[in-house]
């Protein structure tokens, strides 16, 4: 199927652990985004990629890491995850251009405990 | 980083009533999006606005982009619950930035 997917859907890990969620877009979509949910905050821009193996650091970078050795997946790595990063994550992706429409996955919710 | 002020944080009206929702930005914007959000869902696009002084209209909702472009609004007419959810603005870049403004919850009440 056609679209953007996220996994897992749910996640609960443990201080200090490292994750992994994974991101997979299937249109072959230049920029390719993951942002962090809060209440009140909105969407907060972790990393952002514009083609496969060039990424770039959002507003909230620290304490993740980004890959994206080909262009259909972008994976989030949580190094050492602490509480703090406790949120609802999602991938996004959309096709070159300023105005390019943006697709968004349906969120991870991660707990870290 | 452009910022992107969104107001008011949260809005509850009654079933009818009109309501009105503001991005703004102390720079000038290329172009701006707005995304709507339900629970549980990822943000869906609404509408783009790329012209200074434009308006479009999306069935009971209608979108402006301020003339200097470092504004824009969201204004729903007679709202109905189908309207809850979060509201998102957001500017992208030539180089494929997007960023969004932290977002109105609009709670619609039967």
């Amino acid at each position: 199927d056609a679209g953007i997917t996220q996994s897992p859907r749910y996640k609960i890990t443990e201080t200090g652990r490292q994750v992994t969620l994974m991101c997979h877009q299937t249109w072959s979509h230049s920029y390719m985004f993951w942002y962090r949910q809060d209440l009140g905050h909105g969407l907060r821009l972790i990393y952002y990629s514009a083609a496969a193996d060039i990424t770039d650091k959002g507003e909230v970078p620290d304490g993740y890491v980004v890959s994206r050795s080909k262009t259909e997946n972008f994976p989030l790595t949580l190094e050492s995850a602490t509480r703090s990063q406790t949120s609802v994550y999602f991938c996004a992706s959309r096709d070159r251009g300023q105005n390019t429409e943006a697709f968004f996955g349906q969120g991870t919710r991660l707990t870290v405990v | 980083t452009q910022l992107l002020e969104q107001s008011p944080q949260f809005l509850s009206i009654q079933e009818g009533e009109n309501l009105t929702v503001y991005c703004n930005s102390s720079s000038v914007f290329s172009s701006l999006q707005w995304y709507r959000q339900e629970p549980g869902e990822g943000p869906v696009l609404l509408v783009t606005v790329v012209t200074g002084g434009e308006v479009k209209k999306l069935k009971r909702l209608t979108f402006q982009f301020g003339d200097a472009r470092k504004d824009s609004s969201l204004h729903i007419t007679a709202a109905q619950p189908g309207d809850t959810g979060l509201y998102l603005c957001a500017c992208g870049t030539s180089y494929g930035k997007l960023t969004f403004g932290q977002g109105t919850i609009l709670t619609v009440h039967p």
